[in-house]
């Protein structure tokens, strides 16, 4: 099983900065078959990005990923009130999928 | 538009049963492999079981083998998810999603849509 884990845990930001997500992989994960999703409170988890830098339909370009192997990287350009919220990495290279615990933004 | 609506959510008590059921519109269901997610309160997402297209080809997470069965009834666009034997760690609200293709091809195993979600409480 790959494990997935996040950086920081909790990230504390004004709107308007920059915001870093970090998700290391236990293992290589194959041809870079990372997600990323964001989860506000009450509510299902949306799909941001694919294949480790694919936006997902809708998704604003302040959200970009990047990274290969064992080292993704989720960048949020300037913060909008509307993107604090947790964020969790998932691979689905494996037959088993896993997600990382999650990086929550949170208001500063 | 997707639509992908759980029922069968509840109180059940350890050691006891209770299958889920997911209503997909707005996409050929038997296009796509289907997958159930679960958060524990105040927890992280855990991927739980996925299937194919077909229904024919099936995963799970270790800690449901076993005990959880995934299915579809692609006449009815109906995902199940049969869980036996619950524990109080399987407590979550059971999400069920959509994959962006076949389980053939990896490179659409991500989940594009989900649905709202449905509570499992497994207490005495």
């Amino acid at each position: 099983e790959i494990v997935l884990t996040q950086s920081p845990g909790t990230l504390s930001l004004s709107p308007g900065e920059r915001a870093t997500l970090s998700c290391r992989a236990s293992q290589s994960v194959s041809s870079s078959y990372l997600a990323w999703y964001q989860q506000k409170p009450g509510q299902a988890p949306r799909l941001l990005i694919y294949g480790a830098s694919s936006r997902a339909t809708g998704i604003p370009d302040r959200f970009s990923g990047s990274g290969s192997g064992t080292d993704f990287t989720l960048t949020i350009t300037r913060l909008e009130p509307e993107d604090f919220a947790v964020y969790y990495c998932q691979q689905y290279g494996s037959s088993l999928w896993t997600f990382g615990h999650g990086t929550k933004v949170e208001i500063k | 538009e997707v639509q992908l609506l759980e029922s069968g959510g509840g109180l059940v008590q350890p050691g006891g049963s209770l299958r889920l059921s997911c209503a997909a519109s707005g996409f050929t269901f038997n296009n796509f492999a289907m997958s159930w997610v679960r958060q524990a309160p105040g927890k992280g997402l855990e991927w739980v079981s996925a299937i194919g297209g077909g229904g024919f080809t099936t995963y799970y997470a270790d800690s449901v083998k076993g005990r959880f069965t995934i299915s579809r009834d692609n006449s009815k666009n109906t995902l199940y998810l049969q869980m036996n034997s619950l524990r109080a760690e399987d407590t979550a609200v059971y999400y069920c999603a959509k994959l962006s293709g076949l389980l053939s091809a990896t490179h659409t195993r991500y989940i594009d849509y989900w649905g709202q979600g449905t509570l499992v409480t497994v207490s005495s």
